[in-house]
């Protein structure tokens, strides 16, 4: 299996502007996790989907960031407008059933002036 | 409310010298523990994890890490340590029935030669 892979891998933006990241997870996982890497907070959890259903929020910062898992192979997190400080490593990841291991991909690092 | 604690942010070994890095935890149900290893512009990858068991795990690359519940620790150990474990290490906790994580502030393993 490829893993879990995310797109793009580095993205620079101007202040204001519309900010998508995508994840295609492994194939046959049915959890989804989107996390966020920043020197000030470290790693932290902004939303899960369980078969491609959102199940806990609560982690998105702010209403300017939304997240959508339209099938099991895909999902989106958005940025809309973008600021500077959402600068940050963004993390997709994985898992299977009430499998304890998470994958992860290799990260989309956000740049936003 | 469950959290990790990773004592030392930065912490330099020889090379063949022990590893030794230190993660507390708190939780209030039996907790999943695992580490994970990030190389510079990497995702983060499983080295070890602990769910239920045997107390003592080994993981990849000749890591290990031993669950001691009355001292809320699990520590993670090398017995010698090699110019490529230079890395950042993160302790993460699972908990709720996704398993999702949370996670220490992260160690920077340096290794010296």
């Amino acid at each position: 299996d490829a893993g879990v892979i995310q797109s793009p891998r580095h993205e620079v933006t101007e202040m204001g502007q519309e900010v998508t990241l995508r994840c295609k997870p492994i194939s046959g996982h049915d959890y989804l996790f989107w996390y966020r890497q920043t020197m000030m907070r470290g790693l932290e959890l902004l939303i899960y989907f369980n078969n491609n259903v959102p199940i806990d929020d609560s982690g998105m910062p702010e209403d300017r960031f939304s997240a959508k898992m339209p099938n099991a192979s895909f999902s989106t997190l958005k940025i809309q407008p973008s600021e500077p400080r959402d600068s940050a490593v963004y993390f997709c990841a994985s898992s299977r059933g009430q499998g304890v291991e998470a994958f992860f991909g290799q990260g989309t690092r956000l740049t936003v002036v | 409310a469950q959290s990790v604690t990773q004592l030392g942010s930065h912490v330099s070994v020889s090379e063949g010298a022990l590893v030794l890095l230190r993660c507390n935890y708190s939780s209030s149900v039996p907790p999943y523990l695992f580490w994970y290893v990030q190389y510079p512009n990497q995702g983060l990858q499983l080295l070890l994890k602990y769910t239920t068991g045997a107390t003592l795990v080994k993981g990849i690359n000749g890591f290990e890490a031993e669950f001691k519940k009355s001292e809320t620790s699990f520590h993670l150990t090398k017995p010698s340590a090699h110019m490529s474990d230079a890395a950042e290490y993160f302790c993460a906790l699972s908990k709720g029935s996704a398993r999702q994580l949370t996670f220490g502030s992260g160690t920077q393993l340096t290794v010296l030669p």
